[in-house]
């Protein structure tokens, strides 16, 4: 299958400190990225869609200030957290869609421990 | 907005068949997702099935959809211990819509 490449997959920063993450597909082009925050033994939860060349799209309760999306080209999408803080502390993962959109891959996550 | 749910664990002995099951509330799911996470790693999309199918057979997974009743089942046959990991049910109405998971099954693999 198509493989994403995320990096770093762990990072521990200082709190106020910002941390960049991306996102890659190394295979196919992907127009559409989507980052997800992952709590310990929970779900999944959508964060934000990116879009190649636009402005990335927000879930709902997702401060875009303090969670930065760039998709600068096809093949790579960044999430800064900004001033991050402790509670920002989670798994991030990120998510593209192949040329056909049916299928979701993932990268392997970013674990971020902010101190 | 869509609500997808799944059991929270489920043990099987190595060499049996495990099944794992997920319902979805919205109706106008087209695309219905199985993905595997390990500890620690991002998820590995196992299979998916569009949702005029009934089921999907690949290798020792079938996946079963009654769309009646909502219900997604994942089977894996000759279960083995590398197969220990959580498993999520994902749902999306289209190819434009965010894709909705449920809270994971941890499958448990006993010798």
């Amino acid at each position: 299958g198509a493989v994403v490449s995320q990096h770093p997959s762990w990072v521990i920063c200082k709190s106020g400190t910002s941390v960049k993450i991306e996102c890659r597909s190394l295979d196919f082009q992907a127009t559409t990225m989507f980052w997800y925050r992952q709590f310990p033994k929970q779900s999944l939860m959508l964060m934000a869609t990116s879009n190649e060349g636009s402005k990335a799209t927000y879930e709902q309760g997702v401060e875009k200030d303090k969670f930065l999306i760039n998709h600068a080209s096809l093949t790579l999408s960044t999430l800064t957290v900004t001033s991050a803080h402790p509670e920002d502390s989670s798994f991030y993962i990120c998510s593209a869609a192949d040329d056909g959109r049916e299928k979701l891959f993932f990268g392997s996550g970013t674990q971020l421990s902010v101190l | 907005g869509e609500d997808v749910e799944q059991s929270l664990f489920l043990s099987v002995r190595e060499g049996d068949s495990s099944v794992i099951n997920c319902t979805y509330t919205d109706s106008s799911s087209t695309y219905l997702y199985w993905y595997k996470q390990e500890p620690g790693a991002g998820l590995q999309l196992l299979t998916y099935i569009f949702s005029n199918m009934d089921m999907k057979q690949d290798q020792r997974l079938t996946v079963l959809l009654n769309k009646k009743d909502k219900h997604l089942s994942l089977r894996i046959a000759d279960t083995q211990t590398g197969d220990s990991a959580i498993y999520f049910c994902a749902a999306r109405a289209g190819t434009a819509s965010k894709l909705t998971f449920g809270t994971g099954t941890r499958l448990q693999v006993t010798l």
